[in-house]
């Protein structure tokens, strides 16, 4: 099995150019959720979704879109980059744990994305 | 909102000896998880050892244990016999809804 899979892994544009980072996931897992991972800043959420057709806002969701129109997808769009968008982002999946919370994350293997 | 606070930016050990990483928490709920993630410098999120709230026993995975105090809110990793592939950051984290709650990390540097 794959696992997480995120395309690309690397990716320049430039101020205001819009692009979408490819997230797919081959475990069945309901959950499926992206992340930015800044210097000093940890991980923090930007979208999250339950299942197909459902997603909502992270803690930081600014400039960013996501649909979850199948189980395995969850594309994450950055509509019109800025260079505070500069970051690695990670997509991951998981099962409902305790009280349908989520249980362990299983992540993709990053993607960095630099604006200029 | 929930809050995850790793108190040591960064930690050193020499090989072979033990290091615990800090890791305190808010929450208001009372079931949960509590995770360690190791991220080396290849950038992969590698799950470490996973935690019950509900579970008094602390949580063991060969040289990983945990500390779990759940009255103190407290969640700390112990690394027993330190190996140069332990170096990483490694990340704190607990279930805040439908995602994870992380900390800001602490980088592990291990000395030969």
């Amino acid at each position: 099995n794959a696992g997480v899979t995120q395309t690309p892994k690397f990716q320049v544009l430039k101020t205001g150019q819009s692009m979408t980072l490819q997230c797919a996931q081959d475990m069945n897992h309901e959950y499926m959720s992206w992340y930015r991972q800044d210097p000093g800043m940890g991980l923090r959420l930007i979208h999250y979704s339950v299942g197909a057709g459902i997603t909502d806002q992270g803690e930081v969701p600014n400039g960013y879109n996501v649909s979850r129109s199948t189980t395995e997808d969850f594309p994450l769009r950055l509509l019109s980059a800025a260079p505070s968008q500069t970051s690695v982002y990670f997509c991951a999946s998981s099962k409902p744990g305790l009280a349908g919370r989520t249980g362990e994350l299983f992540f993709g293997e990053g993607s960095r994305l630099t604006v200029l | 909102a929930q809050t995850v606070t790793q108190s040591q930016p960064e930690m050193s050990v020499q090989e072979a000896e033990t290091v615990t990483l800090s890791c305190t928490y808010d929450t208001s709920e009372s079931d949960y998880y509590l995770f360690w993630y190791k991220q080396p410098p290849s950038r992969q999120m590698i799950l470490v050892i996973r935690q019950e709230a509900y579970k008094q026993q602390n949580a063991t995975e060969n040289r990983f244990s945990v500390n779990f105090q759940k009255a103190a809110k407290s969640f700390s990793l112990k690394i027993s016999d330190s190996q140069l592939g332990d170096a990483a950051m490694y990340f704190c984290a607990t279930n805040s809804g439908y995602a994870l709650n992380f900390g800001k990390g602490t980088s592990l540097l291990v000395t030969p």
